[in-house]
């Protein structure tokens, strides 16, 4: 079956405890992101990728790393988790690098910071 | 300014009439346009996209952009109770996605 995983789906965490968020497609998608989804806001692109080792930030970066060493994976790195970083986080991938197609959405991870 | 705009709602329709959801965006350069229902607690899920001027129809959906006016909307023809849910309008450009907030749709039998 055709999708994105993410794990864990639910993680309760500490403040400056570093974690990772995996993400993996098995689509041979070149186009990965990262989103964050919280009330009032909508979806907010973290980071991109349109390649293997090939990473750009979105619009709200700060406080997260990716990496992108297999097509396939890309996971989510939060250093030093803060309570602003409690959110609902989708993983999401896409056919083409460029040109912005459909986008695949993992089925989420809820994040809560303490 | 937010990249993309749209009312929050909730926007309340009974069944079987037409749903009408409306969307704009600022940066005139954008290249693609979508359209995702997004359940709750669930992922979102793409129900149309567009990239040229024009209304698309598939099946109920009809998506309908204009540039030139920086629009994009969604008509949903006999709404359903199961149409029910959160619809985020999304902007390609250069390869990022900017996303509205989204528009709770009621759907009353």
């Amino acid at each position: 079956e055709a999708q994105v995983t993410q794990n864990p789906r639910y993680l309760i965490t500490v403040t400056g405890k570093k974690l990772t968020v995996t993400c993996s497609q098995n689509m041979n998608h070149e186009y990965m992101s990262w989103y964050r989804q919280d009330p009032g806001l909508g979806l907010r692109q973290i980071y991109y990728s349109m390649n293997v080792e090939v990473t750009d930030k979105g619009d709200v970066p700060e406080g997260y790393k990716v990496s992108r060493k297999e097509k396939r994976n890309f996971p989510l790195i939060l250093e030093s988790p803060s309570p602003n970083q409690t959110s609902l986080y989708f993983c999401a991938s896409s056919l083409r690098r460029t040109g912005g197609d459909e986008q695949y959405f993992g089925p989420g991870t809820r994040l809560t910071v303490t | 300014q937010k990249e993309v705009e749209q009312n929050s709602g909730p926007l309340s329709v009974p069944e079987g009439a037409i749903a009408s959801l409306n969307c704009t965006y600022s940066d005139r350069g954008s290249q693609s346009f979508f359209w995702y229902r997004q359940y709750s607690g669930k992922s979102p899920e793409l129900i149309m996209f567009i990239y040229s001027n024009g209304d698309k129809e598939d099946g109920r959906f009809t998506a309908q952009l204009n540039k030139a006016s920086q629009y994009v909307s969604l008509l949903i023809r006999d709404s359903q109770p199961s149409d029910s849910a959160t619809y985020l309008c999304a902007v390609y450009n250069f390869n990022k996605f900017y996303f509205g907030s989204g528009t709770k749709l009621n759907v009353k039998p």
